[in-house]
């Protein structure tokens, strides 16, 4: 069972416009989230994450949305740049429990310019 | 500062085969984690660790052994290469204990033919 889900497999943006990049999760003791991102030949780097006793955390460019009812969060970038075309992973956390990250399936993004 | 270091970066194993998956971090993480990503498939977690001498199961254990002798390090072995764990390997660690994110290394790409 997939407990952290990315339904779209990729998504195409024009440079400058805003990417918006959705994640469902089914377990509801996570409450940790994080957003990674992937270039290839490399290993994940960190981007941005949200306790769940936040609804909202903003880095820059990238804002981190959850909605803990709908067990749902989303990422969007404003404005899209060339070199934000990766792959984009959410993953989910029990931060009570064991610590290990859950991630989703990844999000394609290419921002064209 | 070298953070996750994996070794090897490639590898062909032959059906049958072992090896062992190398990985060694230089942050004082107590936890660490080894996941492995197929194509559309996301980050599979493998194996996890919460301190030296204590190891834990992941999404998808079966085929894999680990150990964590030291803090630093956490090793990953193939005992009978089979042609399904032809994959990538990321290993990962973190801080543990507090709210924060994993730190990925590179990873190894392994094909079994």
């Amino acid at each position: 069972d997939q407990q952290v889900k990315q339904n779209s497999p990729s998504l195409s943006v024009q440079e400058g416009r805003i990417s918006i990049l959705n994640c469902d999760y089914t377990n509801s003791m996570f409450d940790y989230f994080l957003w990674y991102k992937k270039y290839p030949a490399e290993g994940p780097t960190f981007l941005i994450s949200i306790s769940s006793i936040k609804d909202k955390n903003e880095d820059g460019r990238f804002t981190v949305f959850l909605n803990k009812s709908a067990k749902h969060l989303s990422l969007h970038i404003v404005p899209s740049q060339p070199g934000d075309s990766a792959v984009y992973f959410c993953a989910a956390s029990e931060t009570s429990g064991t610590y290990k990250y859950i991630f989703g399936t990844g999000t394609r993004l290419k921002v064209l310019a | 500062n070298a953070g996750v270091t994996q070794t090897p970066k490639f590898r062909i194993l032959k059906i049958g085969q072992s090896m062992t998956l190398q990985c060694t971090q230089d942050m004082n993480h107590n936890y660490m984690y080894w996941y492995r990503q197929d194509p559309g498939m996301g980050l599979k977690l493998i194996y996890y660790s919460v301190g030296a001498g204590i190891t834990d199961k992941g999404e998808v254990p079966n085929g894999y052994n680990v150990s964590r002798s030291t803090t630093e390090d956490f090793p990953l072995r193939l005992e009978l290469a089979a042609p399904s764990q032809t994959s990538v390997y990321f290993c990962a660690s973190s801080y543990g204990q507090l709210i924060t994110e994993a730190f990925f290394g590179q990873g190894t790409r392994l094909t079994v033919v």
